[in-house]
């Protein structure tokens, strides 16, 4: 199975702040990667795709990078309704897979 | 506007049995491979299975093979999930999801199912 590893898996920013999340990917997955966020009490919601693709409908302050093993969520300009958990998840095989979550504090 | 609502959940007993049911509407159902997605309150999401247009590629997590079996009626635009022998760890809210291609675009506001003696 394919394992992946978000970092941190909690961060402390304020409104205004520029924030990565960082999601390796063992063994590697081209750009076969997803980018959710998921509020308390609600369903996930879909950020980004294939690594990089802003799914529509999501500002634009979020952007993803990355390929192979290493892959980086940024938030440009942090919002009070950036407040969330995020998720990346691999699509590159089956079983599909999470990874362990960033919680992110404002 | 694509809606996806799951039923079924609720509290059933060790070895048990429950059925999960996910109506769609908003989309052309037919046109999408649909998967259900799992999250214990409190931590993080668990692919569980995935289902194909016409249900000739299915697929399940390691955990739940053998137990949970996944269908849709395209018909009726819903998606099913049949869980047998049920066990204490499959506790969550379970939630059905849209799948484009292996990622999740749309997801339903989950249904918990509560395995407890």
């Amino acid at each position: 199975d394919i394992q992946l590893t978000q970092s941190p898996s909690s961060l402390s920013a304020s409104v205004g702040d520029r924030v990565t999340i960082t999601c390796r990917a063992s063994p590697g997955i081209s750009s076969y990667l997803a980018w959710y966020q998921q509020k308390p009490g609600k369903a996930p919601k879909l950020l980004i795709y294939a690594a990089s693709i802003l799914q529509t409908g999501v500002p634009s302050r979020f952007s993803g990078s990355g390929f192979g093993t290493e892959f980086t969520l940024t938030i440009s300009s942090l919002q009070p309704e950036d407040f969330a958990t995020y998720y990346c998840q691999q699509l590159h095989n089956y079983p599909l897979t999470f990874g362990g979550g960033t919680k992110v504090e404002i | 506007e694509v809606q996806l609502v799951e039923s079924g959940g609720g509290l059933v007993k060790p070895g048990g049995s429950l059925r999960l049911s996910c109506g769609a509407s908003g989309f052309t159902f037919s046109s999408y491979s649909m998967s259900w997605v799992r999250q214990v309150p409190g931590k993080g999401l668990e692919w569980v299975s995935s289902i194909s247009i016409s249900s000739s590629y299915i697929k399940y997590a390691d955990s739940v093979r053998g137990r949970f079996t996944i269908s849709r009626d395209n018909a009726e635009n819903s998606l099913y999930l049949q869980m047998n022998s049920l066990r204490t760890d499959d506790t969550a809210v379970y939630y059905c999801a849209r799948d484009p291609e292996r990622y999740f675009d749309y997801w339903g506001q989950g249904t918990l199912v509560t395995v407890s003696s």
